[in-house]
Order: C-alpha cells, then structure tokens, then sequence
C-alpha cells in the first residue's frame, strides 16, 4: 500500500521561482491537507480541500496556492518562491467522518524545500 | 496564545524510566485528541487516540481532562526506541471550517 506519495522528496529553488508539490493518496480520501513544518512551530496548515474540486485557506496560505482536480491529488505551488518559504512540507490525507478512526491523518514522508 | 501547547522540552531520561507529557489547547469546542509520534526527519505517526476515559496501549497511557482541557501521555519502561518528538494533535469536528492543530511537539531522548 501506497498511502500517500509526495513528490519531489527534495528541492531547492531561486528566490522567484516557482514549483509545484505534487500529493497522491490511494486510500480513497475525501479530506487532503498541505502543512509546513518549521523549527519550534509545529505543523501548521497551509491549505486544504474537503473533496474534489474544492479547496479552502488554513492557517499560512499567503505566496501558496492549491488545486484537487481529480480526488487522488492535491497539488501545491509556489508561484514565486521566497527564502521565508524554506521548510519541510508534509501533505496528509483523512477520510470522512466523525468517528476517531476516521479522524487519523495519514502523512507523505515530507517535501524539503530550499529557497536561496 | 497558541492553540494547542505542549512542553518542548527536551526529556532526557534513562532506559526504564517513566516519562509524562501533557498538553493543553484551548477550543472547549474541540472533538477529539490524539498523540502523534514524529521520528527525526520523518513524518509524524499516530501513536493512539486520546479517549474521555483514559486509554492504554502498551507501555502508553493517554489521558483527557475536558474540564481542564489538558491531555497527557505517559510511557513507560522507557525504551531507546521511544526517542521522538510527540505531538499532540486536537480537532475542532468536520465541517467546511474543519481544524487540526497540532502542537509544536515534545522532545524525548532515551539514554542507554
């Protein structure tokens, strides 16, 4: 089992340059989130998209954008990357639902990106 | 004041110790809890879920106090391998405004 795939697993760009984070799940979730992690803050919520076509602003959304075209991807980019934008970013998929179960998140092994 | 806050450490305990984490957040809307386990330059984990009752899974027993909204987590017979930083994660219910915050994590380095 896949679960969920990010891809690329590494990157550094040029202040001004864009890119786009690619997040694939195959567990059939409704729920996808874009987190950044950086030192001291924890996980903070970039955007996310409660089903195909629909996205909505988390916490950090500014010099970010987002698509779910198809309900397996979730796709995040950059249009002019900044130094400021230099963090790991973790993509992480739920399915629907209230129960406990249902509210685990399920994360990709990370995307480090570098802005210089 | 943040959301969600934990201790950030570091523990720094022996083999065989029994450490306790605790964390508080500050939605008395919030639904439900959990732990999270993240190895260093790993993703984060589910470690357990955080019941009303208190719940135990091995040497983990995770505790919640709504009142107080305050959650811990305590390991025992610490392990080498419980060397991590634990996270703890809060919902706030599923809707379109749907939220999970985590806190910004608690460091533990078990020593031999």
């Amino acid at each position: 089992n896949a679960g969920v795939t990010q891809t690329p697993k590494f990157r550094v760009l040029k202040t001004g340059q864009s890119m786009t984070l690619l997040c694939a799940q195959d567990m059939n979730h409704e729920y996808m989130y874009w987190y950044r992690q950086d030192p001291g803050m924890g996980l903070r919520l970039i955007h996310y998209s409660v089903g195909e076509g629909t996205t909505a602003k988390g916490e950090v959304p500014d010099g970010y954008n987002v698509s779910r075209l198809k309900k397996q991807n979730f796709l995040l980019g950059l249009e002019s990357a900044a130094p400021s934008q230099t963090s790991v970013y973790f993509c992480a998929s739920r399915d629907r639902g209230l129960n406990s179960g249902a509210n685990v998140l399920t994360f990709g092994a990370g995307s480090r990106l570098t802005v210089l | 004041r943040k959301e969600v806050e934990q201790d950030p450490g570091p523990f720094n305990v022996p083999e065989g110790a029994t450490v306790a984490f605790n964390c508080t957040y500050s939605n008395s809307a919030s639904q439900s809890f959990f732990w999270y386990r993240q190895d260093c330059r790993k993703e984060p984990k589910l470690l357990m879920s955080v019941y009303s009752s208190g719940n135990e899974d091995g040497r983990f027993t995770a505790q919640l106090n709504r009142a107080s909204q305050y959650i811990s987590l305590l390991i025992r017979d610490s392990k080498l391998s419980d060397s991590a930083t634990y996270l703890c994660v809060v919902n706030s219910g599923d809707t379109g405004g749907f939220k999970t915050i985590f806190g910004a994590g608690t460091r533990l380095f078990v020593k031999a």
